[in-house]
């Protein structure tokens, strides 16, 4: 079974620009979760997925949004980027919703801000 | 507020020894969850072990054990035999929240970084 997919593995952009991540979870897993992880914040959770409806968000600015698709895909937008923003995003999945749930993660993106 | 404290960023064990991971936690809920996640450096976060706060009994998955004391509120994970595939950052995580009420959320101490020496 495939695990969690990230794309794409590297990204850099510009302050002001904005971008969309992407993450397929496990087959047959419904739910999708978003973590930032920065070395002086550390890993904070962003919002959570389920069934194309956000279940639950962290506190994280409006810039950051998120949306799932009917095959549970996801994808998470940054607006108007910030240098701060720099971080390695990570996606998890699991079988049922709530960030209880075991969850499985992908090996993330890398974003640069310039 | 709830967090979650790990006091030692790194420690090292000497392959085969057995070494223990320290986490304490603040919450005033009375169900939870904690979790032990490890990230090496291939980046992946791997679910190591899942303690639910009502069960008495300490997780254990192969090798990795916990030792949950909900009154001190302590959650500390003992890894037996160490194996140099062990090297990574573990992070203890608290679930927190309600997820009827749409709070739910992982809470992430800042990680120990676990040197295994052949």
């Amino acid at each position: 079974k495939a695990g969690v997919t990230q794309t794409p593995r590297y990204l850099i952009k510009t302050r002001g620009q904005q971008v969309t991540l992407s993450c397929s979870p496990i087959s047959g897993h419904r739910s999708v979760s978003w973590y930032q992880q920065t070395p002086g914040q550390g890993l904070q959770f962003l919002f959570e997925y389920f069934s194309e409806t956000q279940r639950n968000k962290g506190n994280f600015p409006g810039r950051f949004s998120g949306r799932q698709f009917s095959n549970s895909r996801s994808e998470m937008n940054v607006s108007t980027l910030e240098l701060g923003d720099s971080a390695l995003y990570l996606c998890a999945s699991s079988l049922v919703g709530g960030v209880g749930q075991p969850q499985h993660f992908g090996d993330g993106t890398r974003l640069s801000i310039l | 507020a709830q967090t979650v404290t790990q006091s030692q960023p790194e420690m090292s064990v000497q392959e085969a020894e057995t070494v223990t991971l320290s986490c304490t936690y603040d919450t005033s809920e009375s169900d939870y969850y904690l979790f032990w996640y490890k990230q090496p450096p291939s980046r992946q976060m791997i679910l190591v072990i899942r303690q639910e706060a009502y069960k008495q009994q300490n997780a254990t998955e192969n090798r990795f054990s916990v030792n949950f004391q909900k009154a001190a509120k302590s959650f500390s994970l003992k890894i037996s035999d160490s194996q140099l595939g062990d090297a990574a950052m573990y992070f203890c995580a608290y679930r927190m929240g309600d997820l009827r009420g749409g709070s739910e959320k992982l809470v992430f101490g800042k990680g120990t970084k676990l040197t295994v020496n052949p």
